[in-house]
């Protein structure tokens, strides 16, 4: 069975700095898809970022981007000048190309101090 | 568009009461899921429906619970004889499953209904 690990429980940045969360995560499969999604106090779940495992560029988004390690199984997500409205739980997700449900980290909490 | 919808915001309940939980997805989506987010828990998942198959249940914890979904749109998620163990957010998630775009794949998630039980 997959599983998602993340290894930081909580983090915190300074504000315009820049800060990586780490994924790490377990299969057997050679094709799946990562994301990155966050959670701010409102609960809702938004995407950051997704990744195709057969791709090998690294996806970005504006200033969230992935480096994406298929070989060590590693998918972390760098966040680049830091904004205060970054200050979530980030949560990393794994989903197989023939299964549908995602497979979830713990999350780890980003604080961002001005 | 209108995102995903979920009612109510928070429910509060006593042990043993039965619960329905509402979901309403992105207009066109075929997929459906629900997952279950515990205090200290990442998320679970529980439940998928996709156009008229036969649904995913492998993530149910037990027989007392179950979802329906209606003409293909809005999902109803049932406790039965709810246990304070019950208590969650439970949020809702669509996506539009096709056989093409990388996008469409993406699941789009509702703000969750907040569960206490006492």
């Amino acid at each position: 069975a997959q599983t998602v690990t993340q290894s930081q429980p909580e983090m915190s940045v300074q504000e315009a700095e820049t800060v990586t969360l780490s994924c790490t995560y377990d299969t057997s499969e050679s094709d799946y898809y990562l994301f990155w999604y966050k959670q701010p106090p409102s609960r809702q779940m938004i995407l950051v970022i997704r990744q195709e495992a057969y791709k090998q560029q690294n996806a970005t988004e504006n200033r969230f981007s992935v480096n994406f390690q298929k070989a060590a199984k590693s998918f972390s997500l760098k966040i680049s000048d830091s904004q205060l409205g970054d200050a979530a739980m980030y949560f990393c997700a794994y989903r197989s190309l023939g299964n549908r449900k995602l497979i979830w980290g713990l999350g780890t909490s980003l604080a961002v101090n001005p | 568009g209108a995102g995903v919808s979920q009612s109510p915001s928070n429910k509060v309940t006593e042990k043993g009461k039965d619960v329905e939980l509402r979901c309403d997805p992105i207009s066109g989506h075929t997929a459906l899921y629900w997952y279950r987010q515990s205090l200290g828990q990442g998320l679970e998942f529980l439940i998928y429906f996709q156009g008229n198959s036969a649904p995913d249940k492998s993530g149910l914890p037990s027989d007392r619970f179950s979802a329906e979904r209606t003409g293909g749109s809005v999902s109803t998620l049932t406790i039965q004889r709810t246990q304070q163990e019950d208590s969650a957010v439970y949020l809702c998630a669509s996506s539009l499953v096709s056989s093409g775009g990388a996008n469409q794949e993406t699941q789009y998630f509702g703000p969750g209904t907040r569960l206490l039980v006492l």
